[in-house]
């Protein structure tokens, strides 16, 4: 059972645009919520992470917006780059304790058209 | 930022053979990692949780006997994957979490599994 459902699968943006990825999350305990990029035959990289405490989260041209009531969070990409162009995870998890693993969810392939 | 090495990167194995993968923290300690499995244009699967010094605790479905997993240092974890049959063939990640901090989980790069 996916605990972190995200959306779109793929899209497709013009160079400029705002690539926009939606996640939801049932587990009200997960307290963090990360954001993954990752190339091809690459491992993930950490992008940016957001904890419950704000609603918005802003590194450069990357945007988390979280709300806490609705149970999701969404990440922008301003002004989308060629070099953008990569496949993007969410994530969740609890941050205390041992049980620490990370919930993705199925990943979004972001093209960035020039 | 941390750094989290895997090793090798890719390998090709023969059916049957036992391939073995690092991952190493080459700037933090690490009492906790985690492995996962990538297929093609999926998503991570975690397949273990490995803590130092103790026996690593696989998810659902995972085979332990299959899956050997060894955590001997605070920096070190290895993935040996057992009698490797083509099914076997994916994309290995690990990943570590700084014991400094609570939160940020740095992953590998990932080894390519390719068993003929």
């Amino acid at each position: 059972q996916q605990q972190v459902k995200q959306s779109p699968q793929s899209l497709i943006v013009q160079k400029g645009g705002i690539s926009i990825i939606n996640c939801a999350y049932e587990n009200t305990a997960f307290d963090y919520f990360p954001w993954y990029q990752q190339f091809p035959g690459k491992g993930p990289a950490l992008l940016i992470a957001i904890r419950p405490d704000v609603s918005e989260k802003k590194e450069g041209r990357f945007t988390i917006s979280f709300n806490k009531s609705a149970k999701q969070f969404s990440l922008h990409i301003m002004d989308s780059q060629p070099g953008d162009s990569a496949t993007y995870f969410c994530a969740a998890s609890r941050s205390l304790g041992n049980d620490y693993k990370l919930s993705f969810g199925a990943g979004t392939t972001v093209t960035v058209r020039a | 930022g941390a750094v989290v090495s895997q090793h090798p990167s890719r390998v090709i194995c023969k059916s049957g053979t036992s391939v073995k993968i690092e991952c190493r923290s080459l700037d933090f300690q690490a009492t906790t990692m985690f492995w996962y499995r990538q297929f093609p244009k999926q998503s991570l699967m975690l397949m273990a949780t490995s803590n130092e010094g103790s026996k690593a605790t696989y998810e659902q479905g995972v085979e332990k006997d299959k899956f050997l997993i060894n955590h001997a240092s605070l920096t070190l974890s290895t993935l040996t994957v057992t009698s490797a049959h083509p099914e076997d063939s994916s994309f290995y990640i690990c990943s570590a979490r700084d014991d400094r901090y609570t939160g940020e989980l740095f992953f590998g790069e990932g080894s390519r599994l390719t068993v003929l």
